[in-house]
């Protein structure tokens, strides 16, 4: 079965600087992958998704993720966050013609203003 | 984009009883997802609810102790059985809302939290 490591789980940064989030994944075949965000009290959000083409994918308030294929990663990446980060993100790989996901465990990001 | 909505939002149940969870999506879906996020843990998948025909469980989960149904192409329940402590959890549903099986993105409900004593 598919795994998806997350790794640094508590990100605590101050307002403007970057922040990059790893996400690597185990599965030989083609993967489908996102990145999703659970703000404080809400719901998980979409945030961004790969699926073919340009490796470097951008999705909703300035995030962003490259696919490495021969890393088997997809970093997420901001570069410059704001107190409204604050949240907890999630990345997940879905293999190419299957239905489910498989979630890394998270990385809880605290942005101090 | 389409909605997912979830009853309820959270409850506190003792143990030994049972407590039925609702989804409900604003358009046709084939599957719909059901989750659960321990505290402090990632999402883990419990079961695919196919509309007409039984779901799907993820190894660990059994019917028994999850039974759900699928009544319609835009509606599921989720039941947690003889409810323990170790329960308490958040459990999501979700669905894929975007056109073509192949590039499908899964969208997620709000969530019921739920806590066992």
């Amino acid at each position: 079965a598919q795994s998806v490591s997350q790794h640094n789980h508590h990100v605590i940064l101050s307002e403007a600087a970057s922040l990059e989030l790893g996400c690597n994944y185990s599965y030989g075949g083609t993967v489908n992958l996102f990145w999703y965000v659970q703000y404080p009290g809400q719901h998980l959000q979409l945030l961004l998704k790969y699926f073919s083409g340009d490796p470097l994918v951008k999705g909703i308030k300035g995030f962003e993720a490259e696919f490495i294929k021969s890393k088997f990663s997809f970093n997420l990446r901001k570069p410059s966050v704001q107190w409204s980060d604050t949240a907890e993100y999630f990345c997940a790989v879905k293999p190419y013609g299957n239905n489910r996901l498989a979630f890394g465990k998270g990385n809880q990001v605290v942005v101090i203003p | 984009s389409a909605v997912i909505s979830q009853k309820p939002s959270r409850d506190i149940c003792q143990r030994g009883t049972s407590l039925t969870i609702q989804c409900q999506v604003d358009s046709q879906v084939t599957m719909m997802f059901w989750y659960r996020q321990q505290p402090g843990q990632s999402l883990t998948l419990i079961a695919t609810a196919n509309q007409g025909s039984e779901a799907t469980y993820e190894s660990g989960f059994v019917i028994d102790k999850f039974p759900i149904s699928r009544p319609n192409l835009t509606f599921s329940t989720l039941t947690v059985s003889n409810m323990s402590p170790e329960d308490s959890s958040i459990y999501l549903c979700s669905a894929p809302l975007e056109a073509g099986a192949l590039r499908e993105t899964q969208y997620f409900g709000p969530g019921t939290r739920l806590l066992v004593l």
